[in-house]
Parts: structure tokens; C-alpha cells; sequence
């Protein structure tokens, strides 16, 4: 099993819709991150975590809202889904950021 | 604050040739952490290398090489002999002792051509 896992990998829905991207990991580590990717802006922080009383907005967080329901599990939602938000997203964990991350496969969404 | 600021958007280089990318980096921390992570055409992100901000030994694995100046703040990768399963996003990254989590610069395509 990969150490950090996406649900799905790919999925397509409709503007306004409500959908979650689900992550779980298996290395015990404390601290979890959701980015996206969009071509040529990089890698955006959306929100991260630091266990499951701690929630902290990143550079983009409107939109979007998160869930840690357990030290192993992050949830990210859209609320009510729009095309710009059709990107790449990574889920990722680390026991200290100066450790580096491991990433998930990456969910790739589609808003249409 | 913390910035990487990768200027190449995209390179093509034709297999066999030798291939740089950049990577710039400002932080006022004087203890630092500096990355490479990988992300070939299936799309997921593959660690390369990390770096703290006092080894400034240079790096070599196989045909993969990094060169850090904390002169010119840069953390340079160099690809020798370059094969087309090299072709690749490439993102440095950078983060400090006590901070929360990386900054990413925006990443270089690389184009290998057999």
C-alpha cells in the first residue's frame, strides 16, 4: 500500500456540486497538507494541518474547507464547486516541514 | 520571506546533452532546508534530494548532480547525459528550521527528445 493515498484519482463533476477528496496515510506522521497545481503557478498550499484540532489556511483556502478526522485522515471538500478550481490536487504529510513531504498520486478534478 | 524562484519555465534539450536547471531562493533563516522533487508525465511528485543550509558540498547521484551557493542563494540540478525518461516537471523547494511547510517554485518542464 502507498504510504499517502488520494481518492479518487480522477473525477469529473458539475459546477455547484459538493465533492471530496479524500487522503489517508499509514507513516504516523502529524502534519498533513493539500495543495493544488495549476500549469505555470506551481504548487499552492489550500490548507494544512498539524493534528486534528489544528487547521490552518494556506495561501488559497477560499472555496475550499477541510476535516481531519483522525491523525491519519484529511478531507478536502468544495463546498460548491466552479471551473477554476479544475486542477491537480496533492495531499501530503511530514512529521517537520524541514523533512520534506511525502505526496499522494494527486486527484486530478475536473469542474465542468 | 520565503521565496524560490525558478525562471525556466520549459526546457528542451535533444538526449544525450547536458541539462541545468535553476533555482533561486531568498530566506532570512540561517538555518534552511532546500529541495528537488520530481513529477513525471503520470503526475505524481518523487523526492530527489534535500539539502540543509550548512553542507555546501556538492551532490552526485549517477547522472544527477546538485551545485548550492549560499553566495548566489542556489540550488542548482544538473542532469549529465540526459535520457528521454528524464523528461519531467522538476520543483525546488525551500523551508526553514521552525516553519510550517515548503515553499515550491513554480517548477521547470524539461523536454528530453531522442
Amino acid at each position: 500500500d502507498a504510504d499517502v493515498t488520494q481518492t479518487p484519482r480522477n473525477r469529473i463533476t458539475k459546477t455547484g456540486k459538493r465533492i471530496m477528496l479524500e487522503c489517508s496515510q499509514t507513516k504516523g506522521h502529524d502534519r498533513m497538507y493539500w495543495y493544488r497545481q495549476d500549469p505555470g503557478l506551481g504548487l499552492r498550499l489550500i490548507y494544512y494541518s498539524f493534528d486534528v484540532k489544528d487547521i490552518n489556511k494556506g495561501e488559497i483556502s477560499d472555496g475550499y474547507s477541510v476535516s481531519r478526522q483522525a491523525q491519519a485522515k484529511f478531507s478536502l471538500s468544495l463546498e460548491s464547486a466552479i471551473p477554476n478550481q479544475t486542477a491537480l490536487y496533492f495531499c501530503a504529510t511530514s512529521d517537520a516541514a524541514f523533512h520534506g513531504y511525502t505526496f499522494g498520486s494527486g486527484t486530478r478534478l475536473t469542474v465542468v | 520571506a520565503q521565496k524560490v524562484t525558478q525562471a525556466q519555465t520549459e526546457i528542451s534539450v535533444v538526449e544525450k546533452e547536458d541539462v541545468t536547471l535553476d533555482c533561486v531562493y531568498e530566506t532570512r533563516d540561517t538555518t534552511y532546508y532546500l529541495f528537488w522533487y520530481k513529477q513525471p508525465p503520470s503526475g505524481e511528485l518523487v523526492f530527489l534530494i534535500r539539502r540543509n543550509s550548512f553542507d555546501e558540498q556538492n551532490e552526485i547521484s549517477g547522472r544527477y548532480s546538485w551545485n548550492f551557493q549560499k553566495s548566489t542563494s542556489s540550488f542548482n540540478f544538473t542532469i549529465t547525459a540526459s535520457q528521454v525518461v528524464d523528461s519531467a516537471v522538476y520543483f525546488c523547494a525551500l523551508s526553514g528550521r521552525n516553519t510550517d511547510k515548503l515553499i515550491f517554485g513554480t517548477g521547470t518542464r524539461l523536454q528530453v527528445f531522442p
